[in-house]
């Protein structure tokens, strides 16, 4: 079954620097990935996907991922961050055992310092 | 289109009550699905309907917990009786079909038992 790991639970950055979270997948055939967003108290929003084509894949809010099938990773990136991207971040990919529902990674969360 | 609603936001019951969480999906969206979110142990996925009959209910707990989908507009997800492990908070997701698209996620319900 496809599955998705997210290696860092914590990340801090400097405000106006840049962000790389990191998420890998297990999965033969190339994989569907997801980047979802989580502000407090809120649910869960797209910020991209990856289906195939493009390995590099522009997202809303000035975010993108690449998919990298050496390395068996997606990671989400911005190349300056706002105080206002501070927040909870998940990757994600369908798992063909459960109807193709989302399963989630542990997420990320990404604190923002001035 | 207001989104997926879920109610109630919060809520607040005493150890062995019912607790019935409600939910309605994004108009034509055929897909839906109940999740959970704990620190310990993240997003989980609870249970998924498509077109209404639910396909995967593997992530369901225990005999505690149901859900029932008796038509495209509305769900629930009934906890009876409810213990303090249940506390967390319950997302419900919809989306026009399953893996592929995105998931629209609902602000979620808040559950304390007590």
């Amino acid at each position: 079954a496809q599955s998705v790991t997210q290696p860092d639970i914590h990340i801090t950055v400097s405000e106006g620097a840049s962000l790389e979270l990191r998420c890998n997948y297990s999965y033969g055939a190339t994989p569907y990935l997801f980047w979802y967003v989580q502000s407090p108290g809120q649910g869960l929003q797209l910020l991209l996907k990856y289906f195939s084509g493009d390995t590099l894949v522009q997202g809303i809010k000035g975010f993108e991922a690449e998919f990298k099938r050496s390395q068996s990773s997606f990671n989400l990136r911005k190349p300056s961050v706002h105080w206002s991207d501070a927040a909870e971040y998940f990757c994600a990919s369908p798992n063909s055992n459960s109807g193709y529902a989302l399963n989630f990674g542990k997420g990320t969360s990404l604190l923002v310092t001035p | 289109d207001a989104g997926v609603i879920q109610s109630p936001r919060h809520e607040v019951t005493e150890m062995g009550q019912e607790v019935t969480l409600r939910c309605k999906p994004i108009s034509g969206h055929n897909s839906l699905f109940w999740y959970r979110q704990t620190m310990m142990r993240g997003l989980e996925l609870l249970i998924y309907f498509n077109n209404n009959v639910p396909i995967d209910d593997s992530g369901m707990p225990e005999d505690r917990f149901s859900a029932k989908m008796p038509n495209a507009s509305f769900s629930t997800l009934k906890i009876q009786p409810s213990e303090p492990r249940d506390s967390a908070v319950y997302f419900c997701a919809s989306s026009l079909s399953p893996g592929v698209v995105e998931a629209f996620f609902g602000q979620g319900t808040r559950l304390t038992v007590v």
